[in-house]
C-alpha cells in the first residue's frame, strides 16, 4: 500500500534559518503529493501541492518538488518566522480512480527569535 | 477560514458508549472525508462520502459509520467506544470526486476523549 515517511521532529529554528523537512513515499503509479500544515489548536491547512513529476509546488515561501526519482518531496523554506512555528504533514493522494490521502507522522516545527 | 466547521469541539464518553460528530462542509462541496489524529500522530483516513454514499473506506471496524446529507452536512457515528478511539476527528470536503486539482478543505476537529 501507499506510505508516507517524514523526518520525525521537532525541529527548532531560530528566525530567519534555513529550513528543510524531509519527506518521501511509497506508492504505485503517479500520486499526487502535498504538504499540509496544522497551527496550534486548528485543523490541517493545505500548504502546497505537486500533481506530477517535477513540479514544484509554493506557498507563502515554501517550495517542495516532486522527484520520482528519489520518490521524495522534501519542504523547504529561505527563512523562516515565529509564525511559521507549526506541524507539517507530508501526504500523497494515489492514482487511479478513488484514493484515499495517506499521511506521513507530521514534523513539529519551532522557530525561535 | 476554511468554511468547514465542526461540532462540538471537546467530548468526553466513557467506554462502551456511542458517539455522533458533526460537520458543516462549504456549499458545493459533495465529497466528504473522516480522518482520525491520534495524539503525536498523523491523520488516518476513515471512509469518504460522494453524494450520500460511502466510497471508500480505511481500516476501521464497522463500529465507525457515517452518514451524509444533501445540505452538505455530515455525521460520523462511532459505537461501542474503546479507550483507543480518543483522539481528534477530522472531517473535509471538497467540490468533485476524483479531481486532484480541488483543494480538500479541513475542518478544525473535534477532540474526543473516552475515560
Amino acid at each position: 500500500g501507499n506510505s508516507v515517511t517524514q523526518m520525525e521532529g521537532p525541529v527548532t529554528l531560530s528566525e530567519e534559518a534555513f529550513l528543510t523537512i524531509n519527506c518521501t513515499y511509497t506508492a504505485t503509479g503517479y500520486p499526487s503529493l502535498f504538504w499540509y500544515v496544522q497551527y496550534p489548536g486548528e485543523g490541517l491547512q493545505l500548504l502546497l501541492k505537486a500533481t506530477k513529476a517535477d513540479d514544484k509546488g509554493s506557498n507563502k515561501g515554501f517550495e517542495a518538488t516532486y522527484r520520482k526519482e528519489t520518490t521524495s518531496f522534501h519542504l523547504e523554506k529561505g527563512s523562516v518566522q515565529v509564525s511559521d512555528s507549526a506541524v507539517y504533514f507530508c501526504a500523497l493522494r494515489g492514482s487511479g480512480g478513488y484514493q484515499k490521502v495517506t499521511f506521513g507522522i507530521g514534523t513539529k516545527l519551532q522557530v525561535i527569535p | 477560514e476554511t468554511g468547514v466547521t465542526q461540532s462540538p469541539t471537546h467530548l468526553i464518553k466513557t467506554r462502551g458508549q456511542q458517539v455522533t460528530l458533526r460537520c458543516s462542509s462549504q456549499s458545493g462541496h459533495n465529497t466528504v472525508s473522516w480522518y482520525q489524529q491520534a495524539l503525536g500522530q498523523g491523520p488516518q483516513f476513515i471512509f469518504q462520502y460522494y453524494r450520500e454514499e460511502e466510497n471508500g473506506r480505511g481500516n476501521f471496524p464497522p463500529r465507525f459509520s457515517g452518514l451524509q446529507f444533501p445540505n452538505y452536512s455530515s455525521e460520523l457515528n462511532v459505537n461501542a467506544l474503546e479507550l483507543d478511539d480518543s483522539a481528534l476527528y477530522l472531517c473535509a470536503s471538497k467540490r468533485g470526486q476524483l479531481d486532484d486539482t480541488d483543494t480538500q478543505y479541513f475542518g478544525p476537529g473535534t477532540r474526543l476523549t473516552v475515560l
